[in-house]
């Protein structure tokens, strides 16, 4: 069965430097990888997505994330942080097996400071 | 606006009332998904439908119950439930139940068992 592994429950950065959320995954098939970013009492809403395209994925708000197969990761990335890119980050994998659900990390919460 | 409004968005309940939460999505897609998602923990699926008919129930206790009565509205029906059960309950809808299908969520229901 497919798996997802964020390597870091918390991040903090200072506001205009970079972003790295790491996120590592194991997949017995082609897998689909996505982020989604929560923000407090708010719903998970989709940051990118990759399903076997370009490997580098852009998303929304400047986020982006490379798949990489020989390191089996797709870390989430940003240049410069926003205040407002405070938020819980969650890794989410789905293959051809246990249904094709969506497997979810445990998540990262960044944290931005002025 | 997220395509999926779920009601109440609070709920404090004790563990011997019956309630219900309601998730309805516009997007015109055809399947929806409930979650639950407890701190600390990743998030849990709970029940699959596509195409109003319940294609995965990951071994929830009966005293959830879910309702699909079309494929724009999904029900959690709860019953004695229990404090463990305290946690925000996410409704996410799809095109389809295909995994490389991203989700689109609501912003939750928070419930409290007293």
């Amino acid at each position: 069965a497919q798996s997802v592994t964020q390597l870091d429950s918390h991040v903090s950065v200072s506001e205009g430097t970079p972003v790295l959320l790491r996120c590592n995954y194991s997949s017995s098939y082609s897998p689909s990888l996505f982020w989604y970013v929560q923000h407090p009492n708010k719903g998970l809403q989709l940051l990118l997505k990759y399903t076997s395209a370009a490997t580098l994925v852009k998303g929304i708000n400047g986020f982006e994330a490379e798949f990489k197969k020989s390191e089996t990761s797709f870390h989430l990335t940003k240049p410069s942080a926003h205040m407002s890119d405070a938020a819980e980050y969650f890794c989410v994998v789905s293959d051809m097996s246990n249904n094709n659900d969506m497997r979810f990390g445990a998540g990262t919460r960044l944290t931005v400071k002025p | 606006e997220t395509g999926v409004t779920q009601t109440p968005r609070h709920l404090v309940m004790g563990m011997t009332n019956k309630k219900s939460l309601k998730c309805e999505q516009h997007l015109g897609h055809n399947a929806m998904y409930w979650y639950k998602q407890s701190a600390k923990k990743p998030l849990e699926l709970m029940f699959v439908y596509n195409f109003k008919e319940q294609t995965e129930n990951n071994s929830v206790p009966s005293r959830f119950s879910p309702e699909c009565p079309n494929s724009s509205h999904l029900f959690l029906h709860l019953h004695t439930l229990q404090p463990e059960d305290s946690a925000l309950y996410l409704c996410a809808s799809s095109q389809v139940s295909v995994g490389h299908q991203p989700q689109h969520f609501g912003d939750g229901t928070r419930l409290s068992i007293l």
